[in-house]
């Protein structure tokens, strides 16, 4: 069973640095691509960003772009997403996603998601 | 940005009826492999969301078939043959055809009348 478990948000302070963690189990990890989606309070889903079977390649959303990292450990099958620089609008609830391929797709699409983990930028 | 507008916003149901969810795209879906990369989530009260749907019509493991996907280039349906109570939730479009830059709708809350 694909299990996807974030842990690490909490209460920061504008301007602050939080590193969320995902441990991931029961699949190849290493053989898929993973991202971060995070819905804000009283809105909709927002891709933050992915990275790579092997961390090659990682992509972020515009409005992080220079503040957020991701980055993965394959040994110990666990996802990152190191913060800095947080802000007010950063308030959500962030959830680790997994990438998989159906049959003979190009793209991969996201098919199992965590439980989530929320972030709270307040002073 | 691929922006996915979603309808009704809310939608009180029956149980036992049917229910529909509209999903427009600014940009047709269709991928250059043929592919048309719409999928559908479920997010139930408290829970992660869930696939219920890829590429337009396709129902992943264990999700009922009273759940269908329908549509192409730029508009999508999501439809529920008949309401169950464990149907009650919030359900997004999501497009995976602009990767890595995906884009969701804005949800459509699914209630008991």
């Amino acid at each position: 069973e694909v299990q996807l478990v974030e842990s690490g948000g909490g209460l920061v302070q504008p301007g602050g640095s939080l590193r969320l963690s995902c441990a991931a189990s029961g699949f190849s990890f290493n053989s898929y691509w993973m991202t971060w989606v995070r819905r804000a309070p009283g809105k909709g889903l927002e891709w933050v960003a992915n990275i790579k079977e092997d961390g090659s390649e990682k992509y972020h959303v515009d409005s992080v772009r220079g503040r957020f990292t991701i980055s993965r450990d394959n040994a110990k099958n666990s996802l990152y997403l190191q913060m800095n620089s947080l802000r007010a609008e950063d308030t959500a609830v962030y959830y680790c996603a997994r990438e998989g391929y159906s049959g003979y797709d190009t793209l991969p699409q996201v098919d199992y998601w965590g439980q989530g983990t929320l972030v709270t930028v307040s002073s | 940005d691929v922006v996915l507008t979603q309808s009704p916003l809310s939608l009180p149901v029956t149980l036992g009826q049917p229910a529909s969810i509209s999903c427009r795209s600014s940009q047709s879906l269709v991928y250059s492999d043929g592919n048309t990369y719409l999928n559908w989530l479920q997010q139930r009260p408290g829970q992660s969301p869930r696939r219920l749907i890829y590429k337009v019509s396709n129902r992943d493991s264990g999700v009922p078939d009273r759940f269908s996907g329908s549509g192409s280039g730029t508009d999508f349906t999501l439809k529920i043959s008949r309401v169950e109570a464990e149907d009650v939730g919030v359900y997004y479009c999501m497009q995976g055809t602009h990767w890595p830059q995906v884009t969701f709708g804005g949800g459509t809350k699914v209630e008991i009348k």
